[in-house]
């Protein structure tokens, strides 16, 4: 598609349950980002892939995160066991490579109740 | 690491007038991008403005530009004849080998 699409919009879930976000990139993007971003509005870079591979994982808090990007499926990010901190809006972004911008998806709001 | 800094928490300007956002970032690499992005309250991230680094001309887009000053490692935003719409979270960024967020601006536009 033209635009990166990120699904579900809003996702609720009590403390301890599992999350999992969906993300489509740009068609031709080779690069996809996921980004958390809390109440105080900074960006937090999770992880990124090139196509399938992961490109940069600094960022994954690794013992309840995990992310995939599959051939011909959309990209997931997966919270194991949420808590009340992982409560945020989370950003998917495509790009062609890296260096050029990135583009945003709308978004999934994520509430750990 | 490359760091980008916005000094500026909130900002606030009077309809029409022209308003100046600050970013400055620090990295080693000599071939990159920078960019501003609009967040509005729909949370949307929306691109304003982006620079080459190999430019020297600074970009401009409408009523937005930038100061964009390399030996200084400087990226300021100015929009002119601000408008309502143009409230919103602003974010400079930086790509190079890394892709890199300030903490952002809050502009308020006063009518």
């Amino acid at each position: 598609g033209e635009e990166v699409a990120q699904t579900p919009k809003h996702l609720v879930r009590g403390e301890g349950q599992k999350a999992k976000l969906y993300c489509a990139p740009i068609k031709g993007h080779s690069y996809v980002f996921w980004y958390q971003q809390v109440l105080k509005n900074e960006f937090k870079f999770l992880i990124s892939f090139q196509n399938e591979n992961v490109f940069d994982e600094t960022g994954m808090p690794k013992e309840r995160f995990s992310a995939k990007c599959l051939p011909n499926s959309p990209c997931s990010l997966e919270i194991q066991a949420t808590k009340l901190e992982d409560s945020a809006v989370y950003f998917c972004a495509s790009s062609q490579r890296t260096g050029p911008e990135q583009f945003f998806g709308p978004g999934t709001r994520l509430t750990v109740l | 690491a490359q760091t980008v800094t916005q000094s500026q928490p909130e900002m606030s300007v009077q309809e029409a007038e022209t308003v100046t956002l600050s970013c400055t970032y620090d990295t080693s690499e000599s071939d990159y991008y920078l960019f501003w992005y609009k967040q509005p309250p729909s949370r949307q991230m929306i691109l304003v403005i982006r620079q080459e680094a190999y430019k020297q001309q600074n970009a401009t887009e409408n009523r937005f530009s930038v100061n964009f000053q390399k030996a200084a490692k400087s990226f300021s935003l100015k929009i002119s004849d601000s408008q309502l719409g143009d409230a919103a979270m602003y974010f400079c960024a930086y790509s190079g080998q890394n892709f890199v967020f300030g903490p952002g601006t809050r502009l308020s536009v006063l009518p």
